[in-house]
């Protein structure tokens, strides 16, 4: 168990062009979650996946936004057409999502910086 | 979702306990408190999880009134390291949707 990875932990790219970003959960963790978090605030829900099926994505998610997980292994998140309030923390997290008292504890990535330009 | 109350910041000392209290007047029966800790650039982490009365792991301990309208994360002689922020959720124990407030940003001094 190596935890929860992202990739790249840091994004700078120029307004308007398309970014992607990769987590990949711990193993066996049928639950994934996307959380956005800018300076000073907490994480704000995203997505969230069960296995490889998208159930539940926030109101306040642009359309261009949008998330994948193929298999119900790792995820992407996509963001077209960056916009300089873009520019946060991107972070992943997975649970185990059993029955029972912090069951569904969820474990954290080192999260995606980005910087839109 | 239940609304969460926490004081934005808080200093201590080394050795000290730390008790962080947390509002939610609006808590649903089927609710439960849970409480996470974030370092600078990293993302947040579990620390402690309950319903009712008292919790108590290997770092903190939890407290819940009766009527759980509030409760308070006890750090017991905090160090340099327990210096982070400290956010309070409430909502079903298997919430997907979890609603982080500001937390509470923990200064401990030497």
């Amino acid at each position: 168990d190596t935890g929860v990875s992202q990739d790249p932990r840091h994004k700078i790219t120029k307004r308007g062009q398309n970014v992607t970003f990769r987590c990949d959960p711990i193993s066996e963790h049928n639950r994934l979650y996307w959380y956005r978090q800018t300076l000073g605030q907490g994480p704000e829900f995203l997505t969230y996946f069960q296995n490889e099926a998208q159930l539940e994505k926030s109101r306040l998610l642009s359309d261009r936004f949008s998330a994948e997980r193929p298999k119900g292994s790792f995820s992407t998140l996509e963001i077209q057409r960056t916009e300089q309030g873009d520019s946060a923390m991107y972070l992943c997290a997975s649970s185990p999502g059993t029955k029972g008292l912090n069951g569904y504890e969820q474990y954290f990535g080192p999260g995606t910086r980005l910087t839109v330009t | 979702l239940a609304k969460t109350t926490q004081p934005i910041s808080m200093d201590s000392y080394e050795g000290q306990e730390v008790n962080i209290t947390c509002s939610h007047n609006n808590i649903a029966t089927n609710d439960y408190i849970t409480w996470y800790q974030q370092f600078p650039s990293q993302g947040p982490r579990f620390i402690i999880q309950g319903y009712k009365t008292k919790v108590t792991n290997e770092v903190a301990s939890l407290f819940i009134p009766a009527d759980r309208k509030s409760s308070t994360l006890s750090l017991p002689r905090v160090s340099l390291s327990d210096t982070a922020v400290y956010y309070c959720l409430v909502g079903l124990y298997n919430n997907n949707d979890m609603r982080f407030g500001a937390g509470t940003r923990l200064t401990v001094k030497p």
